[in-house]
């Protein structure tokens, strides 16, 4: 099944700072890249995502970049607010492949200081 | 638009009793339906997943099950609950092929005594 690590499990920036998190993972038939928000008791929600076809992705201060060769895509953060405070995974995934590929980073619990 | 159901918000039960937790989606048909549990701090761990009615895949060794009676409608049981199996639990959707854009319920907190 698809190997996923997520670098680093802990990141502090200050407010208004940009903050990068990012994924390894092994399949390289994965072709989906989503970057889930998961804020204190809440549920996981998407964020941001890309295609393989896709080398970057932006959406206001959210961005994705992704390195097929190198398997491995980032969150990229800029100008954190405090609302941005949160622990985030990501999920790479082959879409029409089997549940090998539904897993799921640790987690980078992100904290922005004032 | 869709939208995604869980109940009960929050459960506590003792161990050894047994445990039903339903999920249900509207505004789509035929999704694929998932069950996810996070311990504490942790990250989500895949339980099981439907791609359709009667048809469940599991993931992990467990006392847990699962079942979808009808096409919108998820449930995770266990007929003796342990200790380890407190948790958030949380059930997802997604449309179209495995491997698509998931969405996730409110999820359910279940602390085992």
């Amino acid at each position: 099944g698809e190997n996923v690590e997520q670098h680093p499990s802990t990141l502090s920036v200050q407010e208004g700072d940009s903050a990068v998190i990012k994924c390894t993972y092994s399949d390289s038939a994965s072709n989906y890249f989503p970057w889930y928000k998961q804020e204190l008791g809440k549920r996981p929600q998407l964020i941001i995502d890309i295609r393989s076809n896709v080398g970057e992705k932006k959406d206001q201060r959210i961005a994705v970049t992704l390195n097929k060769t190198a398997k491995h895509f980032s969150l990229h953060i800029t100008e954190t607010q405090p609302e941005d405070s949160a622990v985030y995974f990501c999920a790479p995934s082959t879409t029409g492949g089997g549940a090998d590929g539904l897993t799921f980073g640790k987690g980078t619990h992100l904290i922005i200081q004032p | 638009s869709q939208t995604i159901h869980q109940w009960p918000a929050t459960l506590v039960q003792p161990v050894g009793s047994p445990l039903s937790l339903e999920c249900t989606v509207e505004g789509t048909s035929n999704p694929n339906l998932y069950w996810y549990r996070q311990a504490a701090g942790r990250g989500l761990q895949l339980l099981f997943y439907s791609v359709g009615i009667g048809q469940i895949s599991s993931e992990v060794p467990q006392n847990l099950s699962a079942s979808r009676p009808q096409d919108r409608q998820f449930i995770l049981s266990s007929k003796k609950l342990l200790l380890s199996d407190s948790g958030f639990y949380l059930c997802a959707w997604s449309a179209g092929l495995v491997g698509a854009t998931q969405y996730f319920g409110p999820g359910t907190r279940l602390l085992v005594l």
